[in-house]
């Protein structure tokens, strides 16, 4: 009965190394995110995607490109890693801005090593 | 800039008492407020929100107060439990801005026996 889940859970890869993390939720939502955590802690969103459209791309190199298959699915691929990806990867989802209910509900986090 | 930050990086509270975590925000537009709860190796969890046109909101054994005159967000637990140990985000969203939220920078809550 998982709401958000994030697969795989760790990561860890050589620099230059292409890798995919996949995110699904089964709350009906239309809206999902990702967003990045850092060795401190620090939490930023990334991406976001309403009905398999892109409505929020933060200063994020090109080496990411988020994908959404359908609206239960964002996947980010990570082109050419380098050692500053290293960091939690979080997914979430919400229902769209406007609606009464628009908290954000968060998978369980991709933990990427980058070597 | 965009930013929300916290007071204290670090709370030890003992078993039963009451605590309380502070957060200041930035940016005047914002029109909602959220506090999550994160657990070691966890995503964040929800535990409760507020919007601009209000400055109280409880839940159970937590209470949120936002204070727009002055930028301030706190969120306070009553009765504090071991299980309430974890780090603590808040998190302002800017209107219009697409449900995008800023996080401050967390607050690890120590409970102690």
């Amino acid at each position: 009965d998982t709401a958000v889940s994030q697969t795989p859970k760790y990561l860890v890869t050589q620099m230059g190394n292409d890798k995919s993390i996949k995110c699904e939720q089964n709350l009906g939502h239309d809206t999902m995110y990702w967003y990045k955590q850092d060795s401190k802690k620090f939490l930023k969103i990334m991406f976001s995607y309403n009905n398999k459209e892109l409505i929020i791309n933060e200063t994020v190199p090109n080496r990411f490109s988020p994908k959404s298959p359908d609206k239960a699915h964002l996947n980010l691929h990570i082109n050419s890693l380098e050692l500053g990806d290293s960091a939690v990867y979080f997914c979430a989802s919400s229902h769209p801005p406007g609606r009464l209910q628009e908290t954000q509900y968060f998978g369980p986090g991709t933990r990427l090593l980058v070597l | 800039g965009e930013s929300v930050g916290l007071h204290l990086p670090t709370l030890s509270v003992q078993e039963g008492d009451n605590s309380i975590i502070n957060c200041a925000y930035s940016n005047s537009a914002s029109d909602y407020f959220i506090w999550y709860k994160q657990e070691s190796g966890k995503g964040p969890q929800f535990i409760i929100d507020i919007r601009s046109n209000m400055d109280k909101r409880q839940g159970q054994r937590v209470t949120v107060l936002l204070n727009k005159t002055v930028k301030h967000l706190s969120l306070q637990i009553a009765a504090t439990q071991p299980g309430d140990s974890a780090v603590y985000f808040c998190a302002e969203r800017i209107s219009g801005g697409y449900n995008k939220l800023i996080f401050g920078a967390g607050t690890r809550l120590a409970v102690h026996p």
